[in-house]
């Protein structure tokens, strides 16, 4: 079946660091990938998602590109805010009959120190 | 649009009682999620609607739970008998499917049994 490994956190930053968080899928087919971010007390909200190979999904600085040929969809950001401070989860949506469903990664915790 | 809604935010409820959670999906949105998200097993689907109709129920965790959609703006969950290890915070999420692979959720219930 489909499933999402990304980097386990908590990771912590200093303002204006770099981030990257890992994340790499096992899927059949042409999935769509996701990444969503839930901060503290609250949904989890779309991030930026990515719909075919080689597509870069990219929002409020924040970017991941789709690698078919590493089934990679890592999350970028050149300097990172304590407002980004956060919990980001990495997710696909399978093609074909399964397409429907979600499946997330574990979420990966990240702390931005002023 | 106000968003998927979700009633109520808290639930404190004591073991052996029935706990009926509420979703108000999106608009126009023909697919409904249930999700529930605990620090053991992250985020796990437990039942997908598509045009009210109960498609997958496969992440239903045992008779306990139960999930209804009378038609296409609520939808329930409902727990009864209530156990200590129901404690989570559940989502609710909605997506159109002829328009948009990503799903919008709510702000979630968190529910704790006592």
């Amino acid at each position: 079946g489909n499933s999402v490994t990304q980097m386990e956190g908590p990771v912590t930053l200093s303002e204006e660091a770099f981030l990257t968080i890992n994340c790499t899928y096992t899927a059949t087919g042409y999935p769509s990938l996701f990444w969503y971010v839930q901060y503290p007390g609250e949904g989890l909200q779309l991030l930026l998602k990515a719909t075919k190979a080689d597509d870069k999904g990219s929002n409020k600085g924040f970017e991941a590109t789709y690698r078919k040929e590493t089934t990679s969809f890592h999350l970028e950001k050149g300097s990172v805010q304590v407002s980004d401070s956060a919990v980001y989860f990495c997710a696909l949506r399978g093609s074909g009959g399964s397409n429907y469903k979600l499946t997330f990664g574990k979420g990966t915790l990240l702390t931005v120190n002023p | 649009d106000a968003g998927v809604i979700q009633s109520p935010r808290h639930e404190v409820t004591e073991m052996g009682q029935e706990v009926t959670l509420r979703c108000k999906p999106i608009s126009g949105h023909n697919s409904l999620f249930w999700y529930r998200q605990t620090m053991m097993r992250g985020l796990e689907l437990l039942i997908y609607f598509n045009n009210n109709v109960p498609i997958d129920d496969s992440g239903m965790p045992e008779d306990r739970f139960s999930a209804k959609m009378p038609n296409a703006s609520f939808s329930t969950l409902k727990i009864q008998p209530s156990e200590p290890r129901d404690s989570a915070v559940y989502f609710c999420a909605s997506n159109d499917n002829r328009m948009s692979t990503e799903a919008f959720f709510g702000q979630g219930t968190r529910l704790t049994v006592v």
